[in-house]
């Protein structure tokens, strides 16, 4: 069965830098596209990055771009999510996923919380 | 960047009731890239509808969704318990955007 499982969540200063993993398994990784959602506390739904199945195209939401990485590595069935110089407005669960014409398959979340 | 306006913010209703939730795009949304998710506190979101119309695997047949162009709806037939959510719609016919969602609680 497909299964997401995330982790490196934490509690990090501002300005401070995070790592979040999500490896995966029960499908064909390299396949897939794969990205990350979050969701700040009270607030909606975000998109933040996706990446294409081969690595090679990678999109950023306004908000992250310049300051988070997405990257994977398909031979470790992993995605991974590099966010630096991160403020109080990135505190939020954050959710990998799987993309097929829709997210149709979530990690279990990361909560990040952003706090001096 | 197309702003998607979802609305009612909150729609009232009751066990057995119909729900029908819009979701308005700032301009046309390509190939109708439309989907909607339902969101719970504590879950991650999962997916209702994609290309807007087309029901994700084992989505049952009470909910539906429609619409093309700029105008989307999310139609729940007859609201079971377990539909009082959240629900939010997104676009990927151009650089993604999410909807700020549309609250379904009981009346």
């Amino acid at each position: 069965q497909v299964q997401l499982v995330e982790s490196g969540e934490g509690l990090v200063k501002p300005g401070g830098s995070l790592r979040l993993s999500c490896v995966t398994s029960g499908f064909t990784f390299s396949v897939y596209y794969m990205g990350w959602v979050r969701q700040g506390p009270g607030k909606g739904l975000e998109w933040v990055a996706y990446i294409s199945g081969d690595g090679g195209a990678m999109f950023y939401a306004d908000s992250v771009r310049g300051r988070f990485t997405i990257s994977r590595d398909n031979a470790k069935n992993s995605v991974f999510l590099q966010m630096s110089s991160l403020g109080a407005e990135d505190t939020a669960m954050y959710y990998c996923g799987r993309w097929n014409t829709g997210f149709d398959y979530w990690g279990q979340g990361s909560l990040v919380t952003v706090s001096s | 960047e197309i702003v998607l306006t979802q609305s009612p913010g909150t729609l009232s209703l009751s066990p057995g009731e119909r729900a029908t939730l819009s979701c308005r795009a700032s301009q046309s949304v390509r190939n109708n890239y439309v989907v909607w998710y339902q969101k719970k506190p504590g879950r991650p979101p999962r997916v209702l509808i994609h290309a807007a119309s087309s029901r994700a695997p084992g989505i049952p047949d009470r909910f539906s969704g429609g619409g093309s162009g700029t105008d989307f709806t999310l139609t729940i037939a007859s609201l079971e318990p377990e539909d009082f959510a959240v629900y939010y719609c997104q676009q990927h016919g151009g650089s993604w955007t999410f909807g700020r969602g549309t609250r379904v609680e009981v009346k």
